[in-house]
């Protein structure tokens, strides 16, 4: 069965210092890895996903992960952190399947704040 | 990609009653996934929708409290029945699509039971 680990409930950072949220996984197979923010009632807002090649994805607002296989870890970065990037941060995973028959599966969420 | 339209977006309901909420997709899927978020939590797989068949259900949930419908490839409904406040929570559909790598969620429904 696969699972996620986001081991800090909360991440406090000032603005424009380096960011890290982090995230380990464990699935059978080859995981497929995905990261969401989640603002105040907002829906969930897809951030990037790792599926194979590059160990260090780029996705969106300047947000990087790093995939780690032998760690079994994803960790959300972000160079310069701004107050407009505090929210909710979920790490998801499910296993390689390309049937598409197999949900994803959620960590249970981060919640980053970024202190002017 | 796959366009999800989930309605109603938010419903205020008294205990007791019962709530039907849909989601419709742009595209035939095989699965669709039921997820629910408690407020300040994560997402927790209700159950998955396989047209055709009785949906499999995740341990915690059972059909009798959330019965969900597959009618063809690209609809399905999840009614939350009896409701109580401990069933206020956001409600979210999704499907995986090209080839897995992918995941679509709808815009969520936010209940709130009285």
């Amino acid at each position: 069965a696969q699972s996620v680990a986001q081991p800090e409930d909360q991440v406090n950072v000032a603005e424009g210092n380096p960011l890290t949220v982090k995230c380990t996984y464990s699935v059978s197979g080859n995981p497929y890895l995905f990261w969401y923010v989640q603002y105040p009632n907002r829906g969930l807002q897809f951030l990037l996903k790792y599926i194979t090649g590059d160990n260090l994805v780029k996705g969106s607002y300047g947000f990087e992960a790093e995939f780690n296989k032998s760690q079994t870890s994803f960790h959300l970065k972000k160079p310069s952190a701004l107050v407009s990037d505090s929210a909710l941060y979920f790490c998801a995973v499910r296993d390689g399947n390309p049937s598409g028959n197999t949900p994803l599966v959620f960590g249970k969420g981060t919640r980053l704040s970024v202190i002017a | 990609s796959a366009v999800i339209s989930q309605k109603p977006s938010r419903d205020i309901c008294q205990r007791g009653t019962s709530l039907t909420i849909q989601c419709q997709v742009d595209s035939q899927v095989t699965m669709m996934f039921w997820y629910r978020q408690q407020p300040g939590q994560s997402l927790t797989l209700i159950a998955t929708a396989n047209q055709g068949s009785e949906a499999t259900y995740e341990s915690g949930f059972v059909i009798d409290k959330f019965p969900i419908s597959r009618p063809n490839l690209t609809f399905s409904t999840l009614t939350v029945s009896n409701m109580s406040p401990e069933d206020s929570s956001i409600y979210l559909c999704s499907v995986v699509a090209n080839w897995g790598t992918e995941a679509f969620f709808g815009q969520g429904t936010r209940l709130t039971v009285v």
